[in-house]
């Protein structure tokens, strides 16, 4: 199968921190995505890493070390509707986006 | 931001019964879109690659006879089930990438489409 994982199910509470963690094996790397699927839509573009090192784009913020094979995402302040799975991707030497499974995340009040 | 629009958002259909899904790039152009199935609580599978103007590439395991894709423009691919059954009951969903980015960029998304066959 692909060698791409992350937690399947992940609870925080509102207006807390949380971080998603990725871990993946591949011999091409073109780049690390994360996107955003709440039930029943399609994914929603959040962030890319290509390079080492922290992106920050609002509330979320994406990491990426290449050499460990390792990504995460943190979210900040989080809302109710945050609530959703975050799904993490590798774009491959063909340019192939190969996709983890998915991390639930439920948030509580 | 660049718009993908995907048409039905929900079919439900008798069993043995053929089913179009379109994807059409609404403000870019895209000579590659991507299909993609996903069953519950499990990840995106890629079903095929649609380049326009040639034939799809498709990944291992999946029929081509049966999901037939036509990328006739630089704006519209279409998927069909042909004699559809339940298991393929699924949410089937295409993204697009811009023909001018690079192709490390990332994906476009429809909306997706919900096939309930019964």
């Amino acid at each position: 199968g692909q060698n791409i994982d992350q937690p399947t199910e992940m609870t925080a509470t509102e207006g807390a921190i949380v971080q998603i963690n990725c871990t993946y094996q591949t011999s091409g790397f073109n780049g690390l995505f994360w996107y955003q699927q709440h039930a029943g839509e399609a994914p929603t573009f959040l962030s890319y890493n290509v390079l080492d090192g922290l992106e920050e784009k609002g509330r979320f913020s994406s990491f990426l070390s290449r050499s460990k094979g390792y990504s995460y995402l943190l979210l900040k302040e989080l809302q109710m509707k945050d609530s959703a799975s975050y799904l993490c991707a590798y774009m491959d030497s063909n340019y192939q986006l190969i996709w983890g499974a998915g991390t639930k995340l439920i948030i509580k009040p | 931001g660049a718009v993908v629009s995907q048409h039905p958002s929900w079919v439900i259909c008798k069993s043995g019964t053929s089913v179009k899904i379109e994807c059409r790039s609404l403000d870019f152009q895209a000579t590659t879109m991507f299909w993609y199935r996903q069953f519950p609580k499990q990840s995106l599978m890629l079903m095929a690659t649609s380049n326009e103007g040639s034939k799809a590439t498709y990944e291992q395991g999946v029929e081509k006879d049966k999901f037939l894709i036509n990328h006739a423009s630089l704006t519209l691919s279409t998927l069909t089930v042909t004699s559809a059954h339940p298991e393929d009951s699924s949410f089937y969903i295409c993204s697009a990438r811009d023909i001018s980015a690079l192709e490390n960029q990332p994906q476009h998304f429809g909306d997706g489409t919900r096939l309930s066959i019964l």
